[in-house]
């Protein structure tokens, strides 16, 4: 089946702790995609790749850091410079990083702060 | 900054009314318009897309972009129960950059 995995479903850090969310898509997708939602909130931009090697900063990527060294895989690190990081992260992907390309999600990744 | 707007709700429907959910943007130049569903818990999966001026129907939702007015609205006909959940507006941002912004959201209830 072709799709979007994300682990863990759900993820603790402790304070001061970097901590790494997996992203792994077999759509063949140039384009991926990191948001975080905020319980009553849309979905906010983290990062975004739209080809190997290459990604770029969304609205809200201070305190984050990503990687796209496969097309398959961006991961997610959350360092300990993001000091609030409970929320739910969605990963997305789309055929090209298009204006009419549909983004498809995966299940997400909960964050919680102990 | 570009936004997309949308009136939280919850928005409360008898099962097998129609439900208007509504979506206001500002960039002019956005060119994709998206609606998608999400259960509480899961994550956003697509309902519906358009690009062009008018309605665009798929069983029994149905999109409607009118880009003079900078307004998408999504039509639900003979709700049910189950469509009960939060309804995302995006909206892909031309500035440049391939970004997608997202609304709130508006939670509807479907009511038995």
């Amino acid at each position: 089946d072709g799709g979007i995995t994300q682990s863990p479903k759900y993820l603790f850090r402790k304070e001061g702790q970097n901590v790494t969310l997996s992203c792994e898509q077999n759509l063949n997708h140039d384009a991926m995609y990191w948001y975080r939602q905020d319980p009553g909130q849309g979905l906010r931009l983290i990062y975004y790749s739209q080809i190997v090697n290459d990604f770029q900063k969304g609205d809200i990527a201070e305190g984050y850091s990503v990687s796209r060294e496969k097309k398959e895989s961006f991961p997610l690190t959350v360092t300990s410079a993001q000091k609030n990081p409970t929320a739910f992260y969605l990963c997305a992907s789309s055929v090209q990083s298009d204006p009419r390309e549909t983004q498809y999600f995966g299940p997400g990744t909960r964050l919680l702060v102990l | 900054q570009k936004e997309v707007e949308q009136n939280s709700g919850p928005l409360s429907v008898p099962e097998g009314a129609i439900a208007s959910l509504n979506c206001t943007y500002s960039d002019r130049g956005s060119q994709s318009f998206f609606w998608y569903r999400q259960y509480s818990g899961k994550s956003p999966e697509l309902i519906m897309f358009i690009y062009s001026n008018g309605d665009k129907e798929d069983g029994r939702f149905t999109a409607q972009l009118n880009k003079a007015s900078q307004y998408v609205s999504l039509l639900i006909r003979d709700s049910q129960p189950s469509d009960s959940a939060t309804y995302l507006c995006a909206v892909n941002s031309v500035s440049g950059t391939y970004k997608y912004i997202f609304g709130t959201g508006t939670r509807l209830k479907v009511l038995a």
